[in-house]
């Protein structure tokens, strides 16, 4: 399997202000990761794919230059929620695939006041 | 488009009741089937996971699935639930083949009476 740590796990931020999330593989080298973001009493969507080295791959509807994401190694991709309103406010989620299954990082709870 | 549904979205139960949870997804090609479980204030953990074989597949804690091709159904269950399952359980659906884009149901909340 696959250890996946995420920080913070929680952070609250104003409007207008960017925030970065990270997502750490611990104990496994992910060329590929994926950021998911979960509504209260809904699933998880997936928002984008992130690709170690390369962009990322993004769903349709989600804003890329809204959500920076950057794999910039084999164990860490970042999620950065730019110019943050509160409407962004919600839980993202990273994962790692591995032995055709994911791993899922403890998710980061995102308020935007 | 694909989808995946789970139509309870809240369960109670008391303990030692048997469970089983809903869930048929929508696709037309090959499946991998998943259900994952998120206990309170912990990330998503797999129970489960089908890919080919025998559909009744066996997970943790005594969980277990059946997956009925013929109605898209991949449904959860256990004999005799307890106080310590409380928590929200989520199906999940893969193409067997190109992307491993999961599609996951919107969950359900199932609480468990001591």
């Amino acid at each position: 399997g696959a250890v996946v740590s995420q920080h913070p796990s929680r952070v609250i931020c104003k409007s207008g202000t960017s925030v970065k999330i990270e997502c750490r593989s611990l104990d496994f080298q992910a060329t590929t990761m994926f950021w998911y973001r979960q509504f209260p009493k809904q699933s998880l969507m997936l928002m984008a794919t992130s690709n170690e080295g390369s962009k990322a791959t993004y769903e349709q509807g989600v804003e890329k230059d809204k959500f920076l994401i950057n794999h910039a190694s084999l164990t860490l991709s970042t999620l950065t929620v730019t110019s943050a309103h509160p409407e962004d406010s919600s839980f993202y989620i990273c994962s790692v695939k591995a032995t055709g299954e994911l791993f899922f990082g403890e998710g980061s709870r995102l308020t935007v006041l | 488009a694909q989808s995946v549904s789970q139509h309870n979205h809240h369960v109670i139960l008391s303990e030692a009741a048997s469970l089983e949870l809903g869930c048929n997804y929508s696709y037309g090609g090959t499946v991998n089937l998943f259900w994952y479980v998120q206990y309170p204030g912990q990330h998503l953990q797999l129970l489960l996971k089908y890919f080919s074989g025998d559909p009744l597949v066996k997970g943790i804690k005594g969980f277990e699935a059946e997956f009925i091709k013929s109605k898209f159904s991949f449904n959860l269950r256990k004999p005799s639930v307890q106080w310590s399952d409380t928590a929200e359980y989520f199906c999940a659906v893969t193409p067997q083949t190109g992307t491993y884009k999961y599609i996951f149901g919107t969950g359900t909340r199932l609480k468990v009476l001591a």
